[in-house]
């Protein structure tokens, strides 16, 4: 069974650090890239960024460009997202997905909950 | 980026009725377009890829169509399991922006 498992999220200040991670199991993880998205409490989705099958190319959305950077271990089946310099509008809960080019985002991880507040 | 704008945000029905979701995209995406179900407290789950492949182990209750800038999902008869938060999202190109939902709630 494809599963995504994610962790990491927790309380932290502003300007502060966290580092997410997303595990992989039940497909081949270095045949796919792998997306973040994150939905604010009672807000919709919001890409993040994604990584290539092989970590060679990142695409981070213009909101966290500079702040958070996505990367990958294939030989561990493991995503991270680094959140740095965090923003109270960053506060929500972050998914890992898979997707293939131009295919849907199947499965997602049931999240990982960030709150960033003083 | 591609914008995707659904219509309507919010939308009250009963048990039995025929629901329609109509999500139109800025550019024309092809049939690159997808549609997923979320429930409180879960994560998204896919019901419709390519604008209208059901995604399997989804009841045919469920159908999509569409191409190029506009696209429906059809409830046939709705059921109580699903009223729930309906996304549709283009994979046409990076990055892959979703509409900002449909709330599908008992009347």
């Amino acid at each position: 069974q494809m599963q995504l498992v994610e962790s990491g999220g927790g309380v932290v200040q502003p300007g502060r650090s966290l580092r997410l991670s997303c595990v992989a199991s039940g497909f081949t993880f270095s045949d796919y890239s792998i997306h973040w998205v994150r939905q604010a409490p009672g807000k919709g989705l919001e890409w993040v960024a994604v990584i290539s099958y092989d970590g060679s190319s990142t695409f981070h959305a213009d909101s966290v460009k500079g702040r958070f950077t996505i990367s990958r271990d294939n030989s561990k089946n493991t995503l991270w997202l680094q959140l740095n310099n965090l923003r109270p509008e960053d506060s929500a809960m972050y998914h890992c997905t898979r997707a293939a080019w131009q295919q849907p985002f199947d499965p997602w991880g049931q999240g990982t909950l960030v709150t960033v507040s003083s | 980026d591609i914008q995707m704008t659904q219509s309507p945000s919010s939308l009250s029905a009963s048990v039995g009725d025929r629901v329609t979701i109509t999500c139109r995209a800025g550019q024309s995406i092809s049939r690159f377009l997808n549609w997923y179900q979320q429930k409180p407290g879960k994560a998204p789950k896919l019901l419709i890829y390519a604008a209208s492949s059901l995604q399997s182990g989804v009841p045919s209750r469920f159908s999509g169509s569409g191409s190029g800038t506009g696209f429906t999902l059809t409830i046939s008869s709705l059921q109580p399991e699903d009223f729930a938060t309906y996304y549709c999202q283009q994979s046409y190109t990076s990055p892959y922006t979703f509409g900002q939902g449909t709330q599908l709630e008992i009347k």
